[in-house]
């Protein structure tokens, strides 16, 4: 299985802050990589597909980047209703594989 | 606009089988190039896939699970569902079913897959 690990967490930030997380895989994985934000209680939802592409309604502050094995989430300006936790998940090959979350607290 | 809405038991007895349905609307499972699929978030942990199905009955599933787990779709009734077999207590946790979408790049030579409509999550304990 293909190991998927993220850092920071959790991670502190605050309203307007710029922020990144960082998704690192055990193996070259290309661009097989999504983004997921989840709050509590909730299904996740998808943000970022195939490293960089910007799922249709998600605001344009989201961006993700990388290829190979390591990945970047980043948040331009922090929003109130963007403290949640953040999931990678790699499709490169099942089964496909979570990094642990990133928790983004105020 | 497609929505997925999981359903079954909240408690089920350890060594007894998991049984979840999850009901598509707003859209059809036999959509080409749509893959459902089952992922499970234990109490205060991170996301497990479990497996997925296209609607001709095709099946991934994970090794870690694989020897318990079944998938199968029922077109005629738009859902999909999930048994997992000798429960014990590691399988309490949020179980919930997506929509597997592709999308393809380079002329069609690359295919990234992503989970883009998720259910709401159906939560199942397992406990005697």
């Amino acid at each position: 299985d293909i190991q998927m690990t993220q850092s920071p967490s959790p991670l502190s930030a605050s309203v307007g802050d710029r922020v990144t997380i960082s998704c690192r895989a055990s193996q070259s994985i290309s661009s097989y990589l999504n983004w997921y934000q989840q709050k509590p209680g909730k299904a996740p939802d998808l943000l970022i597909y195939a490293a960089s592409r910007l799922q249709s309604g998600v605001p344009s502050r989201f961006s993700g980047s990388g290829s190979g094995t390591d990945f970047t989430l980043t948040i331009s300006s922090l929003q109130p209703e963007d403290f949640a936790t953040y999931y990678c998940q790699q499709s490169y090959s099942t089964p496909y594989t979570f990094g642990q979350g990133t928790k983004l607290e105020i | 606009q497609l929505q997925l809405q999981e359903s079954g038991p909240g408690l089920v007895k350890p060594s007894e089988t998991l049984s979840l349905t999850c009901s598509v609307s707003g859209g059809s499972i036999g959509s080409s190039g749509h893959y459902w699929g089952w992922i499970r978030q234990p109490p205060g942990k991170g996301l497990e896939w479990i497996g997925t199905i296209y609607y001709s009955g095709s099946t991934y599933y994970n090794p870690s699970l694989k020897s318990r787990v079944t998938i199968s779709v029922d077109t005629s009734k738009n859902q999909f569902s999930l048994k997992l077999s000798s429960v014990t207590a590691a399988d309490t946790a949020v179980y919930y079913c997506a929509r597997r979408n592709t999308y393809s790049s380079s002329g069609g030579y690359y295919f990234y897959y992503y989970m883009d409509v998720w259910g709401k999550g159906t939560t199942v304990t397992v406990s005697s």
